[in-house]
């Protein structure tokens, strides 16, 4: 157990759908990673928060927006899906924000099936 | 940009046999490199990690040397288990927030 969860872990819904999944990172870490898994694309970086803060952006489309709140949890909003956004959506939590010591943990994931 | 090209898979090896998984990298200066397991139906676990070149990480029996002249992490295991079939992720971080760049996975099964 990495001490990351995250809910729900699956999840059913259909095109043009608004899905909402939720990330609560190890005590202590500051930082939240969202990454997502799919066939055709494997293992991809979405975003990153620190703090509260978004720190840095990568493959995530307008569609998909992100927070951390205050008690350091984080949502992944995902809107107008699309079948392409099936996937398995990780949250990964650090320390800190840019160290090259720093380790992700991950959580345990959520299937998204979008029909 | 940053990429990380893995060894294709899967590999299916018998109890007790050597394991060596490819891995190598591209990316300007020196990231740290890491390698990640994935069981079946969990996230991923962090197995090992160098930060310098020629760092060897190591754990439960896996070993990777960072390579700066070769730009490689390879995966090595002197006598694999049914225990470590998995799927293992070489990986890359860099960047002003350390974000993690995955290589494709590489699907072990060990069978006894």
């Amino acid at each position: 157990d990495s001490g990351v969860t995250q809910t729900p872990k699956h999840l059913i819904t259909a095109t043009g759908q608004r899905v909402t999944l939720r990330c609560s990172p190890r005590s202590g870490d500051l930082s939240v990673y969202w990454y997502q898994q799919s066939l055709d694309q494997g293992l991809q970086f979405l975003i990153q928060y620190y703090n509260g803060e978004e720190r840095a952006k990568g493959n995530i489309l307008e569609r998909f927006s992100a927070q951390q709140f205050p008690d350091l949890h984080s949502e992944l909003n995902l809107s107008s899906l699309e079948l392409g956004d099936s996937a398995l959506y990780f949250c990964a939590s650090s320390v800190g924000a840019a160290s090259r010591h720093n380790e992700q943990f991950f959580g345990p994931g959520t299937r998204l099936t979008v029909l | 940009g940053n990429s990380v090209t893995q060894m294709e898979g899967p590999v299916t090896l018998s109890e007790e046999a050597f394991l060596t998984i490819n891995c190598t990298y591209t990316a300007t200066g020196y990231p740290s490199l890491f390698w990640y397991v994935q069981y079946p139906g969990e996230g991923l676990q962090l197995l090992l990690k160098a930060t310098k070149a020629d760092d060897k990480g190591s754990n439960k029996g896996f070993e990777a040397t960072y390579r700066k002249e070769t730009t490689s992490f390879h995966l090595e295991k002197g006598s694999v288990q049914v225990s470590d079939s998995a799927v293992y992720f070489c990986a890359l971080s860099k960047g002003s927030a350390r974000q993690l760049t995955f290589g494709s996975g590489t699907q072990l099964t060990v069978l006894p």
